[in-house]
C-alpha cells in the first residue's frame, strides 16, 4: 500500500517554456502532499507544503509565481515550473501522508528529471 | 531551527561487512519524529524506518538495525551482512510534531550518506 505516482518520470524542455508534473497517491487519499527539489548529488529540499483545496505554502525562497501548485482532490497534485531556465534543471520528488494511518511517514513518489534547455 | 548532520559522505565496504551510519539531529521541539530513507540509483526514496522521540527502544529489522540515542541526538542505522544491492544514498530525516502528536510532515533531510558496497 501507499503507492505515489509520478508522471511524467524524465521531461525536457526549451528554455521559457512551462512543464507540468503530476503527483498521485494510487491506493490512498493523501491530505497532505509536499514537493522537493533535489539537485545532483545533494540533499532533498522541501519547495512546498500542499493541503487539497487550499494555497500551498512555499519555503522561504521559492518562487510560488514561478512553482505553481496545485491540489485539487486528496489524490492528485501538480506542479507547474513556468517559464523554465536552465537553473531549474532538477529532480524533482513528490510526497505524500497517509491521512490517518501513520500519519507521520510520507510516501514518495518516484521522481521527474526535468532538464531545461 | 532543525538541523540533520550526516557527517560521512561516503562509505565503501566489501561485501559481508556490517556498515553503520550516523545521524545526529538538532531540534527544540520535545516531540518529534527521525526518519530513515534509502534511494537506490533509479532515485525513487524508499521509507525504511520511523521512530517518535518518546520511544528510544532499539529496532532491528533483518539485517538493518536502529539506535536511537536522545541524551545524544543521534540516530544511527546499522547494516549488518552489507550486500551489493544495499548500495544506495541513504537519508536522515526530522520532522517536527504538530497538535495531538501527529506530525506536520514537513521534514528536514541529512546530506545523505553514499554506501558503496562492492562485491
Amino acid at each position: 500500500g501507499a503507492v505515489v505516482s509520478q508522471h511524467p518520470s524524465w521531461v525536457i524542455c526549451k528554455s521559457g517554456t512551462s512543464v507540468k508534473i503530476e503527483c498521485r497517491s494510487l491506493d490512498f487519499q493523501a491530505t497532505t502532499m509536499f514537493w522537493y527539489r533535489q539537485f545532483p548529488k545533494q540533499s532533498l529540499m522541501l519547495m512546498a507544503t500542499s493541503n487539497e483545496g487550499s494555497k500551498a505554502t512555499y519555503e522561504q525562497g521559492v518562487e510560488k509565481d514561478k512553482f505553481l501548485i496545485n491540489h485539487a482532490s486528496l489524490t492528485l497534485s501538480t506542479l507547474t515550473v513556468t517559464s523554465a531556465h536552465p537553473e531549474d534543471s532538477s529532480f524533482y520528488i513528490c510526497s505524500a501522508t497517509v491521512s490517518g494511518l501513520a500519519a507521520d511517514t510520507q510516501y514518495f513518489g518516484p521522481g521527474t528529471r526535468l532538464t531545461v534547455l | 531551527a532543525q538541523k540533520v548532520t550526516q557527517a560521512q559522505t561516503e562509505i565503501s565496504v566489501v561485501e559481508k561487512e556490517d556498515v553503520t551510519l550516523d545521524c545526529v539531529y538538532e531540534t527544540r521541539d520535545t516531540t518529534y519524529y527521525l526518519f530513515w530513507y534509502k534511494q537506490p540509483p533509479s532515485g525513487e526514496l524508499v521509507f525504511l524506518i520511523r521512530r517518535n522521540s518518546f520511544d528510544e527502544q532499539n529496532e532491528i529489522s533483518g539485517r538493518y538495525s536502529w539506535n536511537f540515542q536522545k541524551s545524544t541526538s543521534s540516530f544511527n542505522f546499522t547494516i549488518t551482512a552489507s550486500q551489493v544491492v544495499d548500495s544506495a544514498v541513504y537519508f536522515c530525516a526530522l520532522s517536527e510534531a504538530g497538535a495531538g502528536g501527529t506530525s506536520y510532515g514537513k521534514l528536514t533531510f541529512g546530506q545523505g550518506t553514499i554506501l558503496t558496497v562492492h562485491p
